[in-house]
């Protein structure tokens, strides 16, 4: 089965833009989505496909792509973005997740 | 709405075995197959494999064969996860998620809330 990498953690300052990256060859085939979850707190889709948001998510979020490189957007952090975001992807096997990258928003 | 439910918090002792529950409400269980992940305590989420809910057949992960099970009881519109001979390693949240779309643009939701399984003597 195929990997995703992930930073472990990335912190931005409060209305800063950050950018969350996913690196992996089942990328170069499948499109990736994104999770947020929250200490306590199921997975939320944010990102699925090329870069569409299900319903309720702000804007500020937005997804993009290229070769086998995924990212997630967040533009003007805000205090709730602090959480653990996870890429995933269509794999040969299956599915697979990225390690995971910790938000903080300072 | 599109909802999963899943069965409550349980503690095991190292051997036994648990079944954990995923009731599908505001769509037809049968309409998308269900996928489970594990969450180990402070760890990432963990792909576990996925049952067709059509047919039933259940696909596991590596890691995942042999002690653990994929069912359906779609009369009560439920999957079920089952796992046997726990061992303090098997510690972790499962979640249940529905898989929409299809071959490469394919995602997760909604998820369940998760259930807690601690297996301790």
């Amino acid at each position: 089965s195929s990997e995703l990498t992930q930073d472990p953690a990335v912190s931005v300052a409060l209305g800063q833009t950050v950018r969350i990256t996913c690196q992996g060859d089942s990328l170069r085939s499948s499109f990736a989505n994104w999770y947020q979850q929250k200490p306590g707190q199921a997975p939320l889709l944010v990102i699925y496909g090329k870069n569409n948001r299900p319903s309720g998510i702000p804007d500020r979020f937005s997804g993009s792509s290229s070769g086998n490189t995924a990212s997630l957007t967040i533009t003007g952090a805000q205090a709730e973005d602090e959480a653990d975001y996870y890429c995933h992807s269509r794999d040969s096997s299956g599915w697979v997740f990225g390690g995971g990258t910790k938000l903080t928003v300072l | 709405q599109v909802q999963l439910v899943q069965s409550g918090s349980e503690l095991k002792k190292p051997g036994a075995s648990v079944k954990v529950s995923c009731k599908a409400s505001g769509y037809t269980l049968t309409s998308y197959a269900m996928n489970w992940v594990r969450q180990a305590p402070g760890q990432g989420l963990e792909w576990m494999g996925w049952i067709n809910t059509n047919t039933a057949n259940p696909t596991y992960a590596q890691g995942f064969t042999g002690r653990f099970v994929f069912s359906l009881d779609t009369s009560v519109s439920t999957a079920y996860l089952q796992i046997s001979s726990l061992k303090a390693e098997d510690t972790a949240v499962y979640y249940c998620a529905r898989v929409v779309g299809a071959s490469s643009l394919s995602w997760f939701d909604p998820w369940g809330q998760g259930t807690l399984v601690t297996v301790s003597s």
